[in-house]
């Protein structure tokens, strides 16, 4: 069975400085790999996904994702945080179109001004 | 257009009480999923309806929990004799393509 590892539970950063979450999967073929956000109160929406091709995407509100098969990972990067960047990140990984997400324990980020 | 909802927003019952979530997905999305997000569980799925297709309920966590879906579009989750683990936020996805979009969550307390 898949599995999703983020080893970050809580990270801070500064308003302005780059950021990096950390994703790592386990899945004996390609998955689909996910980026969700959670603001609180709120539902999930959908930063970025990953099904082939190109390994770097890029997805909304400036974040972008690289899919490394050599190391089962799939990390978050943003150049530049702001505030409103705030919330729980959960990186999820399905094994085809149609099949459930399993998701990651979540990494909540606190951006500092 | 509108996106996943779901209602109640909240909801609190006392243990022992049955209990019925209610999701209304996107149009024309013909694939539904119920997850659960739990403190210290994190998210994790419940179970999946796909078009008229049996669904999947591998994720049910007992016989307690069980899901129907009407004609292709509402679905109800009904969660019976409630214990106090069962407390959570519920959440509803609708699926176009490989896209699972979520609704905004119904969070249970059970007392």
């Amino acid at each position: 069975a898949q599995s999703v590892t983020q080893p970050d539970i809580h990270i801070t950063v500064s308003e302005g400085a780059s950021l990096e979450l950390r994703c790592n999967y386990s899945y004996g073929a390609t998955p689909y790999l996910f980026w969700y956000v959670q603001s609180p109160g709120q539902g999930l929406q959908l930063l970025l996904k990953y099904f082939s091709g190109d390994t770097l995407v890029q997805g909304i509100k400036g974040f972008e994702a690289e899919f490394k098969r050599s190391q089962s990972s799939f990390n978050l990067r943003k150049p530049s945080v702001h505030w409103s960047d705030a919330a729980e990140y959960f990186c999820a990984v399905g094994v085809r179109t149609a099949s459930k997400l399993t998701f990651g324990t979540g990494t909540r980020l606190q951006v500092t001004l | 257009g509108a996106g996943v909802s779901q209602s109640p927003s909240n909801k609190v019952t006392e243990k022992g009480k049955d209990v019925e979530l209610r999701c209304d997905p996107i149009s024309g999305h013909t694939a539904l999923y119920w997850y659960r997000q739990s403190l210290g569980q994190g998210l994790e799925f419940l179970i999946y309806f796909q078009g008229n297709s049996a669904p999947d309920k591998s994720g049910l966590p007992s016989d307690r929990f069980s899901a129907e879906r009407t004609g292709g579009s509402v679905s109800t989750l009904t969660i019976q004799r409630t214990q106090q683990e069962d407390s959570a936020v519920y959440l509803c996805a609708s699926r176009t393509g490989a896209e699972q979009f979520f609704g905004p969550g119904t969070r249970l307390t059970v007392l």
